[in-house]
């Protein structure tokens, strides 16, 4: 059964304090991307990978960081330097290969809800 | 600056009606348009536009693209309260990077 998992549904952040969210796929997608959604601004871009050990930043991607050791994880780290992580956060992956449609179609997990405490 | 504008930001209909969303871009390097529906989680995929002029069509659902004027719609006839939703836009630019607008959140009353 292929997908994406994400994990933990929901996580709490104390003050000062990194917290990692998982993110993994059975897809075998090439590329993986991590959204931030806030109330009214749609999904924004923190940070993308199209291969493995490689990623660049999206438009957010301050007080965020993340690594691709493997092509099937994908883990975003919210560091303390993020000052209003407040949010729900999405995965994504799409594969670079393929015939048109399949390439260009992004595929979602079921999000991770990140509360400050 | 890419960016991509959703209409209207919400709607409320009731059981029966048709609404059409609407979706306007400004991106460089366009490569395609896509749709997803979002009920509390994960955005599921609707549908993937890549030509001017030809529907694309699910069930009860159809879209539409026009590459001149920079736009898209989606359209929802006989609409159900499953149909309630954030109806989401995006645009890929080159070959990896979407740009999603804010979406347009649709509330379809019994």
């Amino acid at each position: 059964d292929g997908g994406i998992t994400q994990s933990p549904k929901y996580l709490f952040r104390k003050e000062g304090q990194n917290v990692t969210l998982s993110c993994e796929q059975n897809l075998n997608h090439d590329a993986m991307y991590w959204y931030r959604q806030d109330p009214g601004q749609g999904l924004r871009l923190i940070y993308y990978s199209q291969i493995v050990n490689d990623f660049q930043k999206g438009d957010i991607a301050e007080g965020y960081s993340v690594s691709r050791e493997k092509k099937e994880s994908f883990p975003l780290t919210v560091t303390s330097a993020q000052k209003n992580p407040t949010a729900f956060y999405l995965c994504a992956s799409s594969t670079l290969r393929g015939t048109s449609g399949s390439r260009e179609t992004q595929y979602f997990g079921p999000g991770t809800r990140l509360l400050v405490l | 600056e890419d960016k991509v504008v959703q209409s209207p930001l919400s709607l409320v209909v009731h059981e029966g009606d048709t609404v059409t969303l609407n979706c306007s871009y400004e991106v460089t390097n366009f490569r395609s348009l896509l749709w997803y529906k979002q009920e509390k989680k994960a955005p599921t995929f609707l549908f993937m536009l890549t030509s001017s002029g030809i529907e694309k069509k699910s069930g009860r659902l159809s879209s539409i693209l026009d590459k001149k004027e920079l736009f898209s719609i989606l359209n929802i006839t006989a609409t159900q309260t499953g149909d309630s939703a954030i109806y989401l836009c995006a645009v890929l630019s080159g070959t990896y990077k979407y740009i999603f607008g804010t979406g347009t959140r649709l509330k379809v009353l019994a």
